[in-house]
């Protein structure tokens, strides 16, 4: 099947700084990626849609300037974490739909740690 | 988006066929039906997608009936391996913008 690969796995950082993750599609164009985020023993909840070229379509109470997400090629979004604080630990996962095969494909997630 | 209500927790014993059924009253004629598979800290993982009647491959087969009100994963003799989260969701198959939302999940585990 399609790949998603996500970088990082895992990332400490202090609070205040930026985190950046990465979701590139591998062996496929994805017009469309999508993030969510994750709690502990919870369900993913989907934070925004990226578009490539076009802004992000983020969902209800999820802060766009928080949350910065670049589209700017047909393999790579990119999520921004900005000024992270310790409520924004959680697990990020993107995920990207194959044009071909109408599948989504994930990423392995990424461990926010904010200290 | 259609909703969908599964059973929040399963047990079974290895070596059992296990059904997981995912109720979606109100699914929309152009939805199609799929399963992901999700292990602790890691991303979901395609398993089976349908529209009407049965769908088998070679990990799982996906029971769908004519009202496609609902849908049921199996998974034949389990193995410890398969302890993990299952989520079923609705949406049209050219998603486009379309926005896949998770539901509640539900929780295998094996029992050796």
């Amino acid at each position: 099947g399609a790949v998603v690969s996500q970088h990082p796995s895992r990332v400490i950082c202090k609070s205040g700084t930026s985190v950046k993750i990465e979701c590139r599609s591998l062996d496929f164009q994805a017009t469309t990626m999508f993030w969510y985020r994750q709690f502990p023993k919870k369900s993913l909840m989907l934070m925004a849609t990226s578009n490539e070229g076009s802004k992000a379509t983020y969902e209800q109470g999820v802060e766009k300037d928080k949350f910065l997400i670049n589209h700017a090629s047909l393999t790579l979004s990119t999520l921004t974490v900005t000024s992270a604080h310790p409520e924004d630990s959680s697990f990020y996962i993107c995920s990207a739909r194959t044009p071909a095969v109408e599948k989504l494909f994930f990423g392995s997630g990424t461990q926010l740690s904010v200290l | 988006l259609a909703k969908t209500t599964q059973p929040i927790s399963m047990d079974s014993y290895e070596g059992q066929e296990v059904n997981i059924t995912c109720s979606h009253n109100n699914i929309a004629t152009n939805d199609y039906i799929t399963w992901y598979q999700q292990f602790p800290s890691q991303g979901p993982r395609f398993i089976i997608q349908g529209y009407k009647t049965k769908v088998t491959n070679e990990v799982a087969s996906l029971f769908i009936p004519a009202d496609r009100k609902s849908s049921t994963l199996s998974l034949p003799r389990v193995s410890l391996s398969d302890t993990a989260v299952y989520y079923c969701l609705v949406g049209v198959v050219d998603f486009g913008n379309e926005k896949l939302t998770f539901g509640t999940g539900t929780r295998l585990t094996i029992i050796p």
